[in-house]
């Protein structure tokens, strides 16, 4: 069965504290992975689309890697407006995408 | 507009109701996508759209949700006689094509659907 699976829940940082989250998943043909960021009371924000293991991308504090069976989400020095609940989500075979159940982020100023 | 809008933005119903929900998705894309937000939870996939047709439904909880696709473009999620456990926020996806992999949804701002 196809599966998402996020670590950890939710995590605190300092302001400037960097860390990774994380994004292990199991799926039959994996045609892409999705990074999104998501604000209390709005729906999820695009961030990232990776395709292939060894694959990297990045934009200002995060960056986002693949590997055959995780992905990691980077975050770099970061600030209080990065703090916000982050989506993994996967599409296998077929079209369905299936999504983690997030982590929640807290950067202490 | 340029992005996925959702209508309404909040619904108050009283349990055994029926209610609609729509989506507008961004002009020129093809493929869309319902999902489902429950507190505490992860997104749950409820059905897509590719044009007017929904390839998959599997995702729909009940014979009482249902939805269509008019005209390649405005969605309607529909919801009869309404139970308390269906209160959650409804969030509606879109994107150029399902198909060929890997194609980014852009989301709505959801609906947040309270049964009493």
């Amino acid at each position: 069965e196809d599966q998402v699976t996020q670590s950890p829940e939710a995590l605190r940082l300092q302001e400037g504290e960097s860390s990774s989250l994380n994004c292990s998943y199991t799926v039959s043909g994996l045609r892409g992975l999705f990074w999104y960021r998501q604000d209390p009371g709005k729906g999820p924000e695009f961030l990232f689309t990776l395709y292939s293991a060894g694959e990297e991308k990045e934009k200002e504090r995060l960056k986002a890697t693949l590997t055959k069976k995780e992905s990691f989400l980077h975050i770099t020095a970061p600030k209080p407006e990065d703090s916000a609940t982050y989506l993994c989500a996967v599409q296998a075979s077929g079209d369905k995408i299936i999504f983690g159940k997030g982590t929640r982020l807290h950067i202490l100023p | 507009g340029a992005g996925v809008s959702q209508s309404p933005s909040n619904k108050v119903t009283e349990k055994g109701k029926d209610v609609e929900l729509r989506c507008d998705p961004i002009s020129g894309h093809t493929a869309l996508y319902w999902y489902r937000q429950s507190l505490g939870q992860g997104l749950e996939f409820l059905i897509y759209f590719q044009g007017n047709s929904a390839p998959d439904k599997s995702g729909l909880p009940s014979d009482r949700f249902s939805a269509e696709r008019t005209g390649g473009s405005v969605s309607t999620l529909t919801i009869q006689r309404t139970q308390q456990e269906d209160s959650a926020v409804y969030l509606c996806a879109s994107s150029l094509a399902a198909s060929g992999g890997g194609e980014t949804q852009y989301f709505g701002p959801g609906t947040r659907l309270l049964v009493l």
